[in-house]
């Protein structure tokens, strides 16, 4: 089916830790997938992408981790931050022929960090 | 850094009532999109736009709905006749190449009263 699903719905955190956020795709055709953050009130903000091609890539304080095998999506943040207090959503595409970059999304997960 | 603007961030309107809401994409971009997000839910598709014309849309996206490149800056999204269940924050997408990354806007919240 056409799902992107999340495994855990909220995340606690303390100040400093490292966070790790997960999510499961269903359709093995996916080869792009996005992590999106969404502050209260605010659109969906870029964080990070991965391509199918790939199974790690890192940007600053995030890594996105692909496994394919188990169409298993992970984010990890080090030293998580307040500001990083938000709902985090996955995303992916794949190419349907004239499909031009439908991306489905995740449930999400309400990460917060406490000081 | 450019990007993706929406007006107004917010509308109330009666039910039967027609809506429009306007975003401006990021200005090199081809790929238009709009996506809405009922209160507590996930994301999900609208409609994708490209070359003035739809490329796709989801089942969401009834007769009630159309959008429209009116000029070479804005892209809008009209509802023809408000239901209940149009309230919701609708948020416009664009991208620079088909199946790249996809910016947001920060959305309208549209309540239907």
């Amino acid at each position: 089916g056409e799902s992107v699903g999340l495994h855990l719905p909220t995340l606690s955190v303390q100040e400093g830790d490292n966070s790790i956020i997960n999510c499961a795709y269903s359709n093995s055709a996916s080869d792009y997938f996005i992590w999106y953050k969404q502050e209260s009130g605010k659109g969906p903000q870029f964080i990070i992408d991965i391509r199918s091609n790939m199974d790690k890539r890192q940007g600053q304080r995030v890594t996105v981790l692909l496994n394919k095998t188990v169409k298993h999506l992970s984010l990890q943040i080090a030293a998580t931050q307040p500001g990083d207090s938000a709902v985090y959503f996955c995303a992916e595409n794949y190419d349907r022929g004239s499909t031009l970059g439908r991306l489905y999304f995740g449930r999400g997960t309400q990460l917060t960090v406490w000081p | 850094e450019p990007e993706v603007t929406q007006t107004p961030s917010h509308q109330v309107t009666q039910m039967g009532q027609e809506v429009i809401l306007r975003c401006v994409p990021i200005s090199n971009h081809l790929y238009f999109y709009w996506y809405r997000q009922i209160l507590g839910q996930k994301v999900e598709f609208l409609v994708s736009f490209y070359n003035n014309e739809i490329s796709e849309k989801s089942e969401i996206f009834d007769d009630q709905f159309s959008v429209e490149r009116p000029d070479g800056s804005n892209f809008t999204l009209k509802i023809r006749s408000t239901k209940l269940e149009d309230s919701a924050m609708y948020f416009c997408a664009s991208s620079n190449l088909a199946g790249e990354t996809q910016y947001f806007g920060p959305g309208t919240r549209l309540l239907v009263l």
